[in-house]
């Protein structure tokens, strides 16, 4: 079935990288995604990255996929104090199709 | 245009009331789509169409809810005898398909409260 699993919190000096980390279990997946969640605020789309890419990288922010172990993970480089959210590793079948969400990871920063 | 709107923002209700949510979708967007998500948790997929046709259905769509989108534009979700276990965050989404870019969009959704 479908499922994704990431670890709830990580907590990260501020200036450090951050790494969140992410399993999915739907290998026909084509479209991996990470989604950014601030208090009281909406669903932010951070990145995506295609199945069939092994990275992407976005100003601080980089994503590695390695689809022989469906693990996807999000690297925040200089994490910043306005980088303190829930973030949430999805996947779809397709670019419009239903996305499936993990619990998210809640970062929190540490001064 | 101003993205996916959702009204209300925040609705209280009683147990057994029933609720409709709306949805309006980005103009030229033919796909919409439903979640919810519950506290702690990441949202889930309740349902979506394409124009006025409701193409799937979650298990997680029970026979008190119900959705529909008549004339492809707007969408309401209908909580009918609203449960507290159905307090949660009711988002929307939309995109066009086909479409040269990405495009799926969420709204901030609406937080239903059951007393």
């Amino acid at each position: 079935g479908e499922d994704v699993e990431q670890s709830l919190f990580l907590s990260v000096r501020e200036g450090d990288s951050s790494v969140i980390n992410c399993t999915y279990t739907d290998s026909s997946s084509t479209y991996l995604y990470w989604y950014k969640q601030e208090p009281g605020a909406g669903l932010q789309l951070l990145t995506y990255i295609f199945s069939n890419m092994d990275m992407k990288q976005d100003q601080r922010l980089t994503v590695l996929l390695n689809k022989k172990d469906k693990h996807l993970s999000l690297r925040i480089a200089d994490t910043q104090t306005g980088d303190s959210a829930i973030y949430f590793c999805a996947e779809s079948m397709d670019r419009d199709d239903k996305i499936i969400f993990g619990k998210g990871t809640r970062l929190h920063i540490l001064p | 245009d101003t993205g996916v709107s959702q009204d209300p923002r925040h609705k209280i209700t009683k147990r057994g009331q029933n609720v409709t949510f709306r949805c309006d979708p980005i103009s030229e967007h033919n796909r919409l789509y439903w979640y919810r998500q519950t506290l702690g948790q990441g949202p889930e997929f309740l349902t979506y169409f394409q124009n006025e046709a409701q193409l799937e259905k979650s298990r997680l769509l029970s026979d008190r809810f119900s959705a529909e989108r008549p004339k492809g534009s707007f969408s309401t979700l209908e909580i009918q005898r609203t449960e507290q276990g159905d307090s949660a965050m009711y988002l929307c989404a939309s995109s066009q398909i086909p479409g040269e870019n990405y495009g799926y969009t969420f709204g901030s959704g609406t937080r239903l409260t059951v007393v």
